[in-house]
């Protein structure tokens, strides 16, 4: 089965500072790759994707994300982050055609 | 409408109530998704269905039933529940294959 992991559960930043979130997968072969961010109070919404083509991917908010796939990894990187950003950030991976397998998860805090 | 709607917000029962949390979606989605999500936990799969017919289960205890009635609506039929199921129930939907785009949740507190 697939399982993800995500290496950093607590990040604190100030603002401006580079963010880089770690996640990585077990299962190789073909493989459909998320962010997803939850911000306090509010629903789960997706930042970026990856299914095919350029392995760097940008999404909303001026996050990017960067698909290796020998080292089974889907990196979250945003240059410079906001108070705003404040969130939990899953990454995500299928299995299968309808599953997600999320990550457990990494709580950023951006102080002013 | 690109949402996806979830009632109710909060739902407190004892372990003896029936109640059951609903979903609409009217985004054309085929794909609909039960996911519970404990306090500073990843969502976990519950249920999916697929053009209304339960495709996933993730072995969930039978205290908890899905129905699909129509493309647009999921419900989760809850009956008998434990202490521990209380949780945030995300649902979820999708075209097959697709992003899932999810609703803000039922909180659930069982007493």
């Amino acid at each position: 089965a697939q399982s993800v992991s995500q290496h950093n559960h607590h990040v604190i930043l100030s603002e401006a500072a580079s963010l880089e979130l770690g996640c990585n997968y077990s299962y190789g072969g073909t493989v459909n790759l998320f962010w997803y961010v939850q911000y306090p109070g509010q629903h789960l919404q997706l930042l970026l994707k990856y299914f095919s083509g350029d392995p760097l991917v940008k999404g909303i908010k001026g996050f990017e994300a960067e698909f290796i796939k020998s080292k089974f990894s889907f990196n979250l990187r945003k240059p410079s982050v906001q108070w705003s950003d404040t969130a939990e950030y899953f990454c995500a991976v299928n299995e299968g055609f309808q599953k997600l397998v999320f990550g457990t998860g990494t709580r950023l805090l951006v102080s002013p | 409408d690109t949402e996806v709607t979830q009632t109710p917000k909060h739902l407190v029962m004892g372990m003896t109530n029936k109640k059951s949390l609903k979903c609409e979606q009217h985004m054309g989605h085929r794909a609909m998704y039960w996911y519970k999500q404990k306090a500073k936990k990843p969502p976990e799969l519950m249920f999916v269905y697929s053009y209304e017919k339960l495709s996933i289960n993730e072995s969930v205890p039978s205290r908890f039933s899905p129905e699909c009635p129509n493309s647009s609506l999921l419900n989760l039929h809850l009956h008998a529940l434990q202490p521990e199921d209380s949780a945030l129930y995300l649902c979820a939907s999708s075209q097959l294959g697709q992003v899932l785009t999810f609703g803000a949740g039922s909180r659930l507190t069982v007493l």
